[in-house]
């Protein structure tokens, strides 16, 4: 496609229940990021993943969470027993990244999950 | 341990004065990155600067890679109300292959 497409654009979930949040990215990429922004804050990089190499998990804050990506292109987040401080808006990005270097992310425009 | 630190962290001004924002470490990068993120949509990418002491310019906006490449700056000429939004800089870890993220500025232009 011709951006990074993120769904559900808003999610609204009970404490306690699971969700799964959907990023296609562009086509081509080879890289995928998902990173979690609290209001008004930078970004808290969760998972990376590049081609056909294990994914670098290092910044997932726990083991309520995990990510996949199926063939390479799209990836799904998942968040098990959601606490309120899960609440934010979750982003993922795409790149081309070749040679040592980083041709810049494209960002989707994020889903916000509110747990009450 | 914050890696790039931007300054000021919100900045609200009138509309046509001049703004200047900083990113700064005391590390050395290859390369930095300014993002603009408006409400509602994730980050843009602006720029990428590579060589100490580059200027790159942008309309109204004038991006600066300090000579040392350990910190960049972000002018901005006659601001205008279509500016608001969060900037970041950020760099790319060719050892981890990430981009990691400076906490941002939050600038509100007022009419």
């Amino acid at each position: 496609g011709a951006g990074v497409s993120q769904s559900p654009s808003n999610k609204v979930t009970e404490k306690g229940k699971d969700v799964e949040l959907r990023c296609d990215p562009i086509s081509g990429h080879t890289a995928l990021y998902w990173y979690r922004q609290s209001l008004g804050q930078g970004l808290e990089f969760l998972i990376y993943f590049q081609g056909n190499s294990a994914p670098d998990k290092s910044g997932l804050p726990s083991d309520r969470f995990s990510a996949e990506r199926t063939g390479g292109s799209v990836s799904t987040l998942t968040i098990q027993r959601t606490q309120q401080e899960d609440s934010a808006v979750y982003l993922c990005a795409s790149s081309l990244f070749r040679g040592g270097f980083n041709y810049g992310y494209t960002f989707g425009s994020g889903t916000r999950l509110t747990v009450v | 341990t914050q890696l790039l630190e931007q300054s000021p962290q919100f900045l609200s001004i009138q509309e046509g004065e001049n703004l200047t924002v900083y990113c700064n470490s005391s590390s050395v990068f290859s390369s930095l990155q300014w993002y603009r993120q408006e409400p509602g949509e994730g980050p843009v990418l602006l720029v990428t600067v590579v060589t100490g002491g580059e200027v790159k310019k942008l309309k109204r906006l004038t991006f600066q890679f300090g000579d040392a490449r350990k910190d960049s700056s972000l002018h901005i000429t006659a601001a205008q109300t279509g500016d608001t939004g969060l900037y970041l800089c950020a760099f790319f870890s060719s050892n981890t292959g990430k981009l990691i993220f400076g906490q941002g500025t939050t600038l509100q232009v007022k009419p």
